[in-house]
């Protein structure tokens, strides 16, 4: 069971330069989150998706675009990343309930550097 | 908005001690609370969680946490530790019927042999 895999591992940018980092979960979760780690900071969500098709902001969004446009994928991408974007970012997900007390699924993680 | 503290940003042990890492939230309404686990290179696994009933939960590898509502605190705890529990430990938080997390700034635990 492969559950939730991120593509790329590693990626080395330089400013301005655009990409895309791809999340995939075979669990048929609703929920998608990604998130950014960094050091001292625990990880912060970045955006997130309740649903094929519906996007939301969370608590550090600028610089960054998601999209699902399958309810298996959800796709992070940096416009013009900057240094400041350098990070590990965990892709995770969970199945939708009620109270909310499912745990979320995290993926490998991707670690990417901007020079 | 709610924010989660982690108490000790890195603690050492050696093997057979005991641990207890703490964890407090200020967010004041009915909360589901976990603790995951980084080992080194890995993503994060579910070590346990709480939602409702015994505050006292028993997760994977020996681990258990304590949740006490009057603190507004979710210990974690383990006996006597491993080498292999070598990892950054964090506490996550989310109000129930709100399915986003917000996650302590963790805290990097190294077992000595």
């Amino acid at each position: 069971n492969a559950g939730v895999t991120q593509t790329p591992k590693f990626r080395v940018l330089k400013t301005g330069q655009s990409m895309t980092l791809l999340c995939a979960q075979d669990m048929n979760h609703e929920y998608m989150y990604w998130y950014r780690q960094d050091p001292g900071m625990g990880l912060r969500l970045i955006h997130y998706s309740v649903g094929e098709g519906t996007t939301a902001k969370g608590e550090v969004p600028d610089g960054y675009n998601v999209s699902r446009l399958k309810k298996q994928n959800f796709l992070l991408g940096l416009e013009s990343a900057a240094p400041s974007q350098t990070s590990v970012y965990f892709c995770a997900s969970s199945p939708a309930y009620e109270d909310s007390n499912q745990p979320q699924h995290f993926g490998d993680g991707t670690r990417l550097s901007i020079l | 908005a709610q924010s989660v503290s982690q108490h000790n940003h890195h603690v050492i042990l050696s093997e057979a001690a005991s641990l207890e890492l703490g964890c407090n939230y200020s967010y004041g309404g009915t909360v589901n609370l976990f603790w995951y686990v980084q080992y080194p290179g890995q993503h994060l696994q579910l070590l346990l969680k709480y939602f409702s009933g015994d505050p006292l939960v028993k997760g994977i590898k020996g681990f258990e946490a304590e949740f006490i509502k009057s603190k507004f605190s979710f210990n974690l705890r383990k006996p006597s530790v491993q080498w292999s529990d070598t990892a950054e430990y964090f506490c996550a938080v989310n109000r129930v019927y709100d399915y986003k997390l917000s996650f302590g700034a963790g805290t990097t635990v190294t077992v000595r042999a």
